[in-house]
């Protein structure tokens, strides 16, 4: 079993809807979550970033992280097209000397059709 | 544009051979960190150096070596490829050695053909 879950997808949306995207993990010392997103032929980019269990909010986005059940999530408000992309979850696993790495999970492709 | 460079952005080359791919962290950060992205592992840690010393090693093959220089930019060294090894590879950075935020490039993508 992978440390991180996440559907693959695709997930195919009408311009303007809600969509929500989940993540599951079974380690409990996983301390940051991160929410990233990748577009064909570039690197992930950076999206939200949180510690603690709860909701944040930016702009149309908000993480949300629940601790207690291992699950986290990133709802997008008014989907545009430009969202269509690969979504990435992370998570920083302690190693060793305060180092962390970061355990993706697969991603999940969305399609925001106009 | 995160600020990260990697060149070159697309290396092909043949089963046996030694490449080097390059990466230049963004302006004040610490930290680069490697992963390989294939279709079937997804996105996998390989290493971390900090202020030109390693500090963590993940899922790296033993043919597969980095360093970091002086002016922080960092070289990961792959050497006897096989056609296994045809993946995108990112480099990352952050500021520190601790849990902060990763800012990736956007990747080389080495074919061994």
């Amino acid at each position: 079993q992978k440390e991180v879950e996440q559907d693959p997808g695709p997930l195919s949306v009408p311009e303007g809807a809600i969509v929500s995207l989940n993540c599951t993990y079974s380690n409990s010392a996983f301390q940051y979550f991160m929410w990233y997103r990748q577009y064909s032929r570039k690197g992930p980019e950076l999206l939200m970033y949180t510690y603690s269990s709860g909701n944040k909010e930016d702009g149309r986005f908000t993480a949300q992280v629940d601790k207690s059940s291992k699950y986290i999530s990133l709802f997008i408000r008014d989907s545009q097209p430009s969202d269509s992309a690969t979504y990435l979850c992370a998570m920083s696993d302690p190693i060793k000397d305060s180092s962390y790495k970061l355990i993706f999970g697969s991603g999940t492709r969305l399609l925001v059709r106009p | 544009d995160s600020g990260v460079t990697q060149t070159p952005k697309h290396l092909i080359t043949a089963t046996g051979q030694r490449v080097t791919l390059r990466c230049s962290p963004r302006s004040g950060d610490l930290s680069v960190y490697w992963y390989q992205q294939s279709l079937d592992q997804g996105l996998q840690f390989l290493i971390q150096y900090y202020n030109g010393e390693e500090r963590a090693k993940g899922n790296i093959l033993e043919r597969f070596s980095a360093q970091q220089f002086p002016d922080l930019h960092s070289e990961l060294n792959l050497s006897s490829l096989e056609l296994g090894d045809s993946a995108l590879y990112f480099c990352a950075s952050s500021l520190g050695q601790g849990n902060q935020p990763q800012h990736f490039g956007d990747g080389t993508r080495l074919s061994i053909l």
